[in-house]
């Protein structure tokens, strides 16, 4: 089955930027989304489409995506981002959803 | 932008049965589509399956295909996740969550306030 790739965590201190990747086959070909689940929280979608920034996400979030990686990119990051950030995205075929396996930042 | 409430905290015995459901509101819900992902305690997020509640079409997570049924009642714009024989590892909280698909894929922009299962003996 497909699978994404995310690493298990990232420790940044307040102001410095964080990078957390993505990686998966199918992203050349399918858009990645990125959510954002504070502790005992609903996910919240901060990317879409791959660099797509919802209403109401602050600047300081972004995306990106490169052949068979995306990236979220926090500049600035702040100690309410602490969070566990997910990846989505889907497979070329019959896999409509996918999320990788998340990833822990830790602002320290 | 739309509202999603779920149903509340269930506690079950194994074997039991079980429908959960989820209830949209808000700006043009009807273009929705609706999902139901998992979260196991401590655990990731994992996509369950999505149904499109205008016409009932429904995609499945292959890993969960037989074991839970997704529906719609388009008519009170409500969606259902439902289980025949509930398992101890059924325990979990189970988010709806409502987007968009394509032709082969599918995200999520806003998402219920999740609906916490524990099945015990």
């Amino acid at each position: 089955s497909y699978e994404l790739t995310q690493p298990p965590s990232v420790s940044v201190s307040p102001g410095q930027t964080a990078r957390i990747t993505c990686s998966g086959d199918a992203l050349p070909q399918q858009y990645a989304y990125w959510y954002q689940q504070k502790a005992g929280q609903v996910p919240v979608l901060v990317i879409d489409k791959d660099t797509g920034r919802p209403s109401g996400i602050p600047e300081r979030f972004s995306g990106s995506s490169s052949g068979t990686t995306a990236t979220l990119t926090i500049s600035g990051v702040q100690a309410e981002d602490e969070a566990d950030y997910y990846c989505q995205s889907a497979g070329i075929t019959d896999t409509y959803v996918v999320f990788g396996g998340g990833t822990k930042l830790t602002v320290l | 932008e739309v509202q999603l409430v779920q149903s509340g905290a269930e506690v079950k015995k194994p074997g039991d049965s079980l429908k959960i459901s989820c209830k949209a509101s808000g700006h043009n819900t009807t273009s929705h589509w609706i999902g139901w992902v998992r979260q196991m305690p401590g655990k990731g997020l994992e996509w369950m399956g999505i149904i499109y509640p205008r016409d009932s079409y429904s995609r499945y997570n292959p890993s969960f295909q037989g074991q839970v049924t997704i529906s719609a009642d388009r008519s009170i714009s409500t969606a259902y996740l439902q289980w025949s024989s509930l398992k101890t590892s059924d325990t979990a909280n189970y988010y709806c969550a409502c987007g968009y698909c394509g032709r082969t894929s599918c995200y999520f922009d806003f998402w219920g306030q999740g609906t916490l299962v524990t099945v015990s003996s």
